[in-house]
């Protein structure tokens, strides 16, 4: 079984949708949590990170993590055609130079 | 600010060659990181420098894989000899010093390794 699960998709929504992105998570010492965004054939670019259970907001973007259910969830607001990529949900269990563990990712495509 | 960029950006190369990839982090970054993603896979962590030092090679394959980082700024990754399932997309990624608050770790582009 992976430590991260995450539905490959792929995910298409309509232009101005709200849009759910979700991993979940078997070990229970991932203490941080992270979304990246990854266009095709470009490194991942960090969105959004947050540490233990609890959201956090930055524009469009709310990360939600619970950790009680292992859980954590990325919402895009009126999503764009510019936001069609894949996304990958990563996690640590140490604040400082551990080493992350990601999810397979989940391709979105925004349709205009 | 430069991000950090990864050299070449593709590389093809037969099986039982030589290959060296390339990455230089984010000026003043002491952490460097270096991971994996094969085909149909997750992206997979190899190792972790600390300015020179390795501080976790858990991920290594094996011992055809070298990392170096010396003098603490760019790091080499030798694959040799190269075999069929060497093939993927090679990321390098740094962050601040270990006494930050975060792990923010950046990326680069990828090296995207091809052996035939």
């Amino acid at each position: 079984q992976k430590e991260v699960e995450q539905d490959p998709g792929p995910l298409s929504v309509p232009e101005g949708a709200i849009v759910s992105l979700n991993c979940t998570y078997s070990n229970s010492a991932f203490q941080y949590f992270m979304w990246y965004r990854q266009y095709s054939r470009k490194g991942p670019e960090l969105l959004m990170y947050t540490y233990s259970s609890g959201n956090k907001e930055d524009g469009r973007f709310t990360a939600q993590v619970d950790k009680s259910s292992k859980y954590i969830s990325l919402f895009i607001r009126d999503s764009q055609p510019s936001d069609s990529a894949t996304y990958l949900c990563a996690m640590s269990a140490r604040r400082a130079g551990n080493m992350l563990t990601f999810g397979g990712g989940t391709r979105l495509m925004v349709k205009p | 600010e430069a991000g950090v960029t990864q050299f070449p950006s593709h590389s093809v190369i037969e099986k039982g060659q030589t290959v060296t990839l390339r990455c230089d982090p984010i000026s003043g970054h002491d952490n460097l990181y270096w991971y994996r993603r094969v085909m149909g896979k997750e992206i997979k962590f190899l190792l972790h420098f600390v300015k020179e030092s390795k501080q976790d090679e858990s991920g290594m394959p094996n011992n055809r894989f070298l990392a170096e980082r010396t003098g603490g700024t760019y790091s080499t990754l030798k694959v040799q000899p190269a075999e069929l399932e060497d093939s993927g997309v090679y990321f390098c990624a740094s962050s601040r010093a270990q006494g930050e608050v975060k792990n923010e770790q950046y990326f680069g582009p990828g090296t995207r390794l091809t052996v035939t």
